[in-house]
């Protein structure tokens, strides 16, 4: 089972800040990685798929990057609904997993 | 609009069975996988299970392996969730997923989520 570390587990920033969040996978997982934001008490939202695609309806200032290992989640200005939990997901090999989060919470 | 409805969580004993269903609609059903994903209270995200769009591949995760069991009926645009001898650890709130395409588990739309509690 690939395993996903996220950092930070918390990151505080103020709104209109860059928050730049890390996904590392246990082995290459090429691009298949995609990034969910989650608000307390909604289901997910994804935000990118495999690395860097933007999904539907996501606001430019959300941005992916990376390959086999090492992926980045950047929101270039934090704007107030940008404060929530976000998870990564490798698609790669059986079964898909999740990191643990990273939690972004206003400094 | 694509709307993703679950029903069927509740409280059942430990060793008891649900069945989960997810009412599709707003999207041509028969064309995309379907995930089920849960989360146990506090908790990270962890994926269950997936069906492709056709029913052709099935997977799930270890621990669920043998008590349950997923199906779908692309004729009335739902997924069903068969759970027996369930457990404690299965306590989570269960989501409904449509995949991106015919065969993946990255999923673009979610639903509300439905509560199992497994407790006596």
């Amino acid at each position: 089972e690939i395993v996903l570390t996220q950092s930070p587990a918390t990151l505080s920033l103020s709104p209109g800040e860059r928050a730049t969040l890390s996904c590392r996978a246990s082995q290459s997982i090429n691009s298949h990685l995609a990034w969910y934001q989650q608000n307390p008490g909604q289901p997910p939202r994804l935000l990118i798929y495999d690395a860097s695609n933007r999904a539907t309806g996501i606001p430019a200032r959300f941005s992916g990057s990376g390959s086999g290992t090492d992926f980045t989640l950047t929101i270039s200005s934090l704007e107030p609904e940008d404060f929530a939990v976000y998870y990564c997901q490798q698609r790669s090999n059986w079964p898909p997993t999740f990191g643990p989060g990273t939690k972004v919470d206003i400094k | 609009e694509v709307q993703l409805v679950e029903s069927g969580g509740g409280l059942v004993q430990p060793g008891g069975s649900l069945r989960l269903s997810c009412a599709a609609s707003g999207f041509s059903f028969s064309d995309y996988s379907m995930n089920w994903v849960r989360q146990a209270p506090g908790k990270g995200l962890e994926w269950v299970s997936y069906i492709s769009s056709h029913s052709v591949s099935r997977f799930y995760i270890d621990s669920v392996k043998g008590r349950f069991t997923i199906s779908r009926d692309n004729a009335n645009n739902s997924v069903f969730l068969q759970m027996n001898s369930l457990r404690a650890e299965d306590t989570a709130v269960y989501y409904c997923a449509k995949g991106l395409g015919a065969t993946m588990t990255t999923s673009d739309y979610w639903g509300q989520g439905t509560l199992v509690t497994v407790s006596s």
